[in-house]
This record gives C-alpha cells, sequence and structure tokens, in this order.
C-alpha cells in the first residue's frame, strides 16, 4: 500500500495563476483532509471531507476550492494564487467511523511544497 | 473550542540526554490524544497515541501519560538520539462532529536537535 500519495512535491507559481493540488489514498478510508503548515502556526485545517460527497470547511478556508472526487481523491484548487499561500501542504486521511469513541489516527501524505511568486 | 499547548522550541540536548516536551489541553468531553513526529522533508507520523485517562502511549522509546486532572500529555524519552531530531507536535481528536468525523487539533510544534 502506498498509504497517502500527493502531487506534485514542489511548485512555484506566480501571483493569479491558477493550480490543482492532488491526493490520494488507498487505505480505503472514509475521511480526508488538506492542511497548510507554515512556520510558527503549526498545521492549520483548510478544508475537510467527512465521507465521500461531502465537503466542510476548516480554519482558514478563504481562497481555496476542494473536490471529493470519489473515495480515493480530495482535491485542493487554488484559483488565483496568492504570495500568503506560499506553504507547504499537507493531505491526510482516517478511517471516519461511526460510534461514541472520539479517537481517529489520521495518515499523512509527504507534502506539497508551494510558492507563490 | 479545543486547543492544545506544548512547550516552545527549539529544544536542543546531547546525545543520551534526557528529553520533555510539555503539552497542555482544553477540551470538552473525553478527547484522545496524539504525538505527531515529522523529520525533515517529510509528512507528519503517528509517535503513539491514548484514548482515555490513564492511558500510557508507548513507541520507539518515547512515552507520554494522558493525565485528565492535570489536562496533560507530555512526551518524555530517556534517552535521545541523533536520529530523533525532528519536530514533535501534540494533537487531540475532538468528540463526535455530526458524522464519521473527527477533526484533530494541533500544537505549534516544538524542534528537538540532539547533538552527538
Amino acid at each position: 500500500n502506498a498509504g497517502v500519495t500527493q502531487t506534485p512535491k514542489f511548485q512555484v507559481l506566480k501571483t493569479g495563476q491558477s493550480m490543482t493540488l492532488q491526493c490520494a489514498q488507498d487505505m480505503n478510508h472514509n475521511s480526508m483532509y488538506w492542511y497548510r503548515q507554515d512556520p510558527g502556526m503549526g498545521l492549520r485545517l483548510i478544508y475537510y471531507s467527512a465521507s465521500e460527497g461531502t465537503t466542510d470547511k476548516g480554519e482558514v478556508p478563504n481562497g481555496y476550492n476542494v473536490s471529493r472526487l470519489n473515495k480515493r481523491e480530495f482535491s485542493l484548487r487554488l484559483e488565483s494564487a496568492a504570495p500568503s499561500q506560499t506553504s507547504v501542504y499537507f493531505c491526510a486521511s482516517s478511517p471516519g467511523t461511526s460510534g461514541f469513541s472520539s479517537y481517529n489516527e489520521q495518515f499523512f501524505g509527504p507534502g506539497t511544497r508551494l510558492t507563490v511568486l | 473550542g479545543n486547543s492544545v499547548t506544548q512547550m516552545e522550541g527549539p529544544v536542543t540536548l546531547s546525545e543520551e540526554a534526557f528529553l520533555t516536551i510539555n503539552c497542555t489541553y482544553t477540551a470538552t468531553g473525553y478527547p484522545s490524544l496524539f504525538w505527531y513526529v515529522q523529520y525533515p522533508g517529510e509528512g507528519l507520523q503517528l509517535l503513539l497515541k491514548a484514548t482515555k485517562a490513564d492511558d500510557k502511549g508507548s513507541n520507539k522509546g518515547f512515552e507520554a501519560t494522558y493525565r485528565k486532572e492535570t489536562t496533560s500529555f507530555h512526551l518524555e524519552k530517556g534517552s535521545v538520539q541523533v536520529s530523533d531530531s525532528a519536530v514533535y507536535f501534540c494533537a487531540l481528536s475532538g468528540v463526535r462532529d455530526g458524522g464519521s468525523n473527527y477533526k484533530l487539533t494541533f500544537g505549534k510544534g516544538t524542534l528537538l536537535t540532539v547533538n552527538p
């Protein structure tokens, strides 16, 4: 199993350009997430998808859109990139089990390093 | 809302020194607690977890005990190695969010450097 894969690994954009970050998981997980990581800020949740067919905003959704293409794939789109979106982007997935337990481990991809000039 | 506070870094130690990274949390209900590790240039990996009060998570010589009375989950290792140099994140998983999803709340991370 490859786990969580992300493409591309690196990307440089000019302000105003658009691009889509791809994420796929082969663990049959229900839930998927997009985070950004900035120095001194930890990880901040951008969007998440609790299950196939649903998406919800996280902590910092402005300037981004997402698509849960199917159970395996969850993409993040920047419609008009800005320098403030320079960051490392991580995709994660989790089983997303129902029930009363509050435990749910997340599995992370290797990240996409995005620079917006 | 939920929050996690972990000690500011960076932390620099010599090989074989004792490590403690403090983590405290604020949450409603009974969250699960995690420590993740991020090696340079990589994504996050789960290091250990605890799902209820007084549970001790352990892995690779690292330990952390879920202390509900002090709302803490401090990470410890008795003898660090150069290969432990990484960023460590404390996180908690909140209660069910209206469906089959459990969001994680992360601390800001602590950079550990271990010198030979």
